[in-house]
């Protein structure tokens, strides 16, 4: 199995809304990943968690609030967002050990398509 | 940062023929990562390439890792509709510590039937 599943699939919301994106994989990665995607350009990291930690934030602003619960489950929360922030958001899992090259493949969802209104 | 360039950045060709996309950078990488995405859709991993000089084929499709392990590139022979999509190439760079995966530029095919 190398499914990442995303929900919901589609969301529109305020700027002043809370929301959150779910995301679950149960191929047994401890690496989870958010991604934020404009149309026709390559994903652009925002998050990384390894071993349930943050081990990387690219300087995404606060109004986006990664949470890791367990394993298996990864959430980014949503608050006071702007129009700007309508994209695609994709989650991603690898492995997370860095001697095997093949155990960092990512395998991503489906995507969340947000639109802030 | 690790750049990877890819080119070209639009490619539409007419079905049978044939192409070839390039990723390029100057960072060594020790595993790189081919993707598919359809619109709205999450990318789809094609092939991974470890060893430098490394060819592997996907039916139609061959991939190729540079010898210094900096490049890449796509080779699709009798292109067909549905390799319409934007390719994306991803790197592990070599001294890599915390899962961080580069991305390309992306290229975005379209095959007219």
């Amino acid at each position: 199995d190398t499914e990442v599943t995303q929900t919901p699939k589609h969301l529109v919301m305020g700027m002043t809304n809370k929301k959150s994106l779910k995301c679950e994989q149960h191929m047994g990665h401890r690496a989870m990943y958010w991604y934020k995607q404009k149309a026709k350009k390559p994903p652009e990291l925002m998050f990384v968690y390894s071993y349930e930690k943050l081990s990387i934030n690219e300087s995404v602003p606060s109004r986006f609030s990664p949470e890791c619960p367990n394993s298996s489950l990864l959430n980014l929360h949503l608050h006071a967002l702007q129009p700007e922030d309508s994209a695609l958001y994709l989650c991603a899992s690898s492995r997370a050990s860095v001697r095997d090259p093949y155990y960092n493949e990512q395998f991503f969802g489906p995507g969340t398509r947000l639109t802030v209104l | 940062t690790q750049l990877l360039e890819q080119s070209p950045q639009f490619l539409s060709i007419q079905e049978g023929e044939n192409l070839t996309v390039y990723c390029n950078s100057s960072s060594v990488f020790s595993s790189l990562q081919w993707y598919r995405q359809e619109p709205g859709e999450g990318p789809v991993l094609l092939v991974t390439v470890v060893t430098g000089g490394e060819v592997k084929k996907l039916k139609r499709l061959t991939f190729q890792f540079g010898d210094a392990r900096k490049d890449s590139s796509l080779h699709i022979t009798a292109a067909q509709p549905g390799d319409t999509g934007l390719y994306l190439c991803a790197g592990l760079a070599r001294e890599n510590t915390g899962n961080q995966f580069y991305f390309g530029t992306g290229t975005s095919l379209t095959v007219i039937p």
